[in-house]
């Protein structure tokens, strides 16, 4: 079953700009994740953030998490074509690790 | 650098044909993970590992089954193959609870 419903599902920017994706989850969890995955390409893990964390840089990348709302988002400042990919959160719940995964979004940065 | 291989990026099968799909990591994680990605529904957790010989069923195990004789190695098996399991597979290792790494993806074609 789905656990994370990424918002938008596809998003279109010119290079420059910030993309700003959001994720929504049901359950409680113990951590959440950030993917990125290039076309036809397998995933690149970008960021984790734990539950008891509420913001997480790495680089462009700005993850923040609110438990109450049940909801994270990914910010990428002055994105770059590179940065064209689509990109999934995944949510961590046990103690193997399993991940929930959502559906995605996909960004398209146009130079 | 982790690397996670796959044996194949693109296989054709025929109903009915037995396939088998390898993934090798070379970082001694104690986790592996077999998933299908379709559009529209992100990554589904097919079966996962945490020990040699240990499996447990993800979300949608059915049709498939898995081998994990080597830590280092983790198979999915489609006893039989069929039409509906055309899609592409994704191998992912990781230590537990942590994030997870990914190798490059099957596309395979049930015709």
């Amino acid at each position: 079953s789905q656990q994370g419903e990424e918002d938008p599902q596809a998003l279109s920017i010119q290079e420059g700009e910030n993309a700003t994706m959001n994720c929504s989850y049901k359950t409680s969890i113990n951590n959440l994740q950030w993917y990125r995955q290039n076309s036809g390409r397998g995933l690149v893990h970008l960021i984790l953030i734990r539950s008891n964390e509420r913001e997480k840089h790495s680089g462009r990348l700005r993850v923040t998490l609110d438990t109450s709302k049940k909801s994270s988002s990914l910010l990428i400042t002055a994105s770059r074509a590179a940065d064209t990919a689509s990109y999934f959160c995944a949510t961590g719940a046990d103690s193997w690790g399993k991940l929930q995964f959502g559906a995605g979004t996909q960004v398209v940065v146009t130079p | 650098d982790v690397k996670v291989t796959q044996s194949s990026r693109y296989l054709v099968k025929r109903t009915g044909e037995k396939v088998f799909l390898e993934c090798v990591q070379d970082m001694d994680h104690e986790n592996m993970f077999w998933y299908r990605q379709d559009p529209g529904l992100g990554l589904r957790l097919i079966y996962f590992s945490y020990d040699v010989k240990m499996k447990e069923k993800g979300d949608i195990p059915e049709g498939y089954s898995v081998s994990r004789e080597k830590k280092e190695r983790f198979s999915l098996i489609l006893e039989s193959a069929s039409t509906n399991q055309t899609s592409m597979y994704l191998c992912a290792s990781s230590p537990t609870g942590e994030e997870q790494y990914f190798g490059p993806g099957t596309r395979l074609t049930v015709t």
